[in-house]
């Protein structure tokens, strides 16, 4: 158990709709970090954020958005859903950045009918 | 920008041992990550080198060669629970943060 709480574990919807993905960080862990793996694909770094503020930015889309609540919670907000968006949606969590690994969590898989 | 390149798929028998290499471009270097993930859950942190050598963690070591751009995950005395993607990956720290980012992973398949 790597500590990171992500919820739901599954999600379905239709195209056109919006969701909501959670992250619960590791206890004490500042960074948190949101990944997309589609089928057979790699990780893709979506956005970091280091103690409620945003540190980096990948290949996210407009229509995807996130942010980190005084709690150290985060998170990720999927809009204007389409068929394509459907992935494993990874949260992770670290002490700081730098050398610090990452903590992954369990995971959302999103699938957008 | 970054860019790691892995093999997509390496196959060997127990007790074998396989090599996962992995180069990368990247404008600014902070260290070497290895992940692994097993079919459908969560990748785990395997280890990390930031200077150039060998870093030994029981059955798994990872090298590094900076001036190469190069590393590779050694997995010696194979069990079939590593059965599972590897991933590399490196931190740029040339922009502010140094995300993290992820090669497409190797997938290693134990046979009996």
């Amino acid at each position: 158990d790597s500590g990171v709480t992500q919820t739901p574990k599954h999600l379905i919807t239709a195209t056109g709709q919006r969701v909501t993905l959670r992250c619960s960080p590791r206890s004490g862990d500042l960074s948190v970090y949101w990944y997309q793996q589609s089928l057979d694909q790699g990780l893709q770094f979506l956005i970091q954020y280091y103690n409620g503020e945003e540190r980096a930015k990948g290949n996210i889309l407009e229509r995807f958005s996130a942010q980190q609540f005084p709690d150290l919670h985060s998170e990720l907000n999927l809009s204007s859903l389409e068929l394509g968006d459907s992935a494993l949606y990874f949260c992770a969590s670290s002490v700081g950045q730098g050398s610090s690994p990452l903590h992954f969590g369990n995971g959302t898989r999103l699938t957008v009918t | 920008g970054q860019s790691l390149e892995q093999p997509s798929e390496v196959t060997a028998v127990e007790g074998a041992i396989v090599q996962i290499n992995c180069t990368y471009q990247t404008s600014g270097f902070y260290g070497l990550s290895w992940y692994q993930q097993h079919d459908g859950g969560a990748p785990t942190f395997l280890s990390y080198n930031a200077l150039d050598g060998l870093e030994e963690t029981g059955r798994f070591s990872s090298f590094l060669s900076r001036s190469d751009s190069y590393g590779y995950l050694l997995l010696q005395e194979l069990q079939m629970k590593d059965s599972a993607s590897y991933f590399c990956a490196v931190r740029d720290d040339s922009d502010s943060w140094g995300k993290l980012q992820f090669g497409a992973g190797t997938q290693v398949v134990v046979t009996p």
